[in-house]
């Protein structure tokens, strides 16, 4: 089946400091992409809808300010957490649609475990 | 709108027995039904879906669900549990199979020996 990979599996890092995480189809071109994130002993909440070429569309509630997306190709979106504090720590979560004839689904990344000091 | 509820957080079986996961849906849309396994530290795993054929979905690993409109559940089973199969299972839906996933709070499956 698809793949589809992130990096960095896990990153620690300082409050304040910004992180990129970074979401890649492998054998097939995305042209969506979606963010979730998963507090610990949760379900996966959908933080927004990575677009290639257009400004990706935020849920409810979710600061974009913040969490800043990039979906510049069609293989590669990225996930910036910026001024990182504590309680964004999480695991992130991106799944890429494959829209091949015959085949129209999603497959998700192994996830990124952010944990900020 | 759509949301999927998942009864009961946890779930414990004796390793032989039958596995028995239930999720009810709601949606304005006929929809598209997800069952999804994550083994600790782990990302997703599509175990199987409903993309309104066959109401009876066979999936991976042994597990089938059954969409049953009336009802609005699409409960997963597997008919004898091995220890393998410890782990949280998410139920989700969508308004198709490409547009953006709703899930379930998931349900912890424990195997007893």
């Amino acid at each position: 089946g698809a793949v589809v990979s992130q990096h960095p599996s896990r990153v620690i890092c300082k409050s304040g400091t910004s992180v990129k995480i970074e979401c890649r189809s492998l054998d097939f071109q995305a042209t969506t992409m979606f963010w979730y994130r998963q507090f610990p002993k949760q379900s996966l909440m959908l933080m927004a809808t990575s677009n290639e070429g257009s400004k990706a569309t935020y849920e409810q509630g979710v600061e974009k300010d913040k969490f800043l997306i990039n979906h510049a190709s069609l293989t590669l979106s990225t996930l910036t957490v910026t001024s990182a504090h504590p309680e964004d720590s999480s695991f992130y979560i991106c799944s890429a649609r494959d829209f091949r004839v015959g085949t129209d689904t999603q497959y998700f990344g192994p996830g990124t475990r952010l944990t900020v000091l | 709108a759509q949301s999927v509820t998942q009864l009961g957080s946890h779930v414990s079986v004796s390793e032989g027995a039958l596995v028995l996961l239930r999720c009810n849906y709601s949606s304005s849309v006929p929809p598209y039904l997800f069952w999804y396994v994550q083994y600790p530290n782990q990302g997703l795993q599509l175990l199987l879906k409903y993309t309104s054929a066959a109401t009876l979905v066979k999936g991976i690993n042994g597990f089938e669900a059954e969409f049953k409109k009336s009802e609005t559940s699409f409960h997963l089973t597997k008919p004898s549990a091995h220890m393998s199969d410890a782990a949280e299972y998410f139920c989700a839906v969508s308004g198709s199979s490409a547009s953006k996933i709703i899930f379930g709070s998931g349900t912890r499956l424990s195997i007893r020996p």
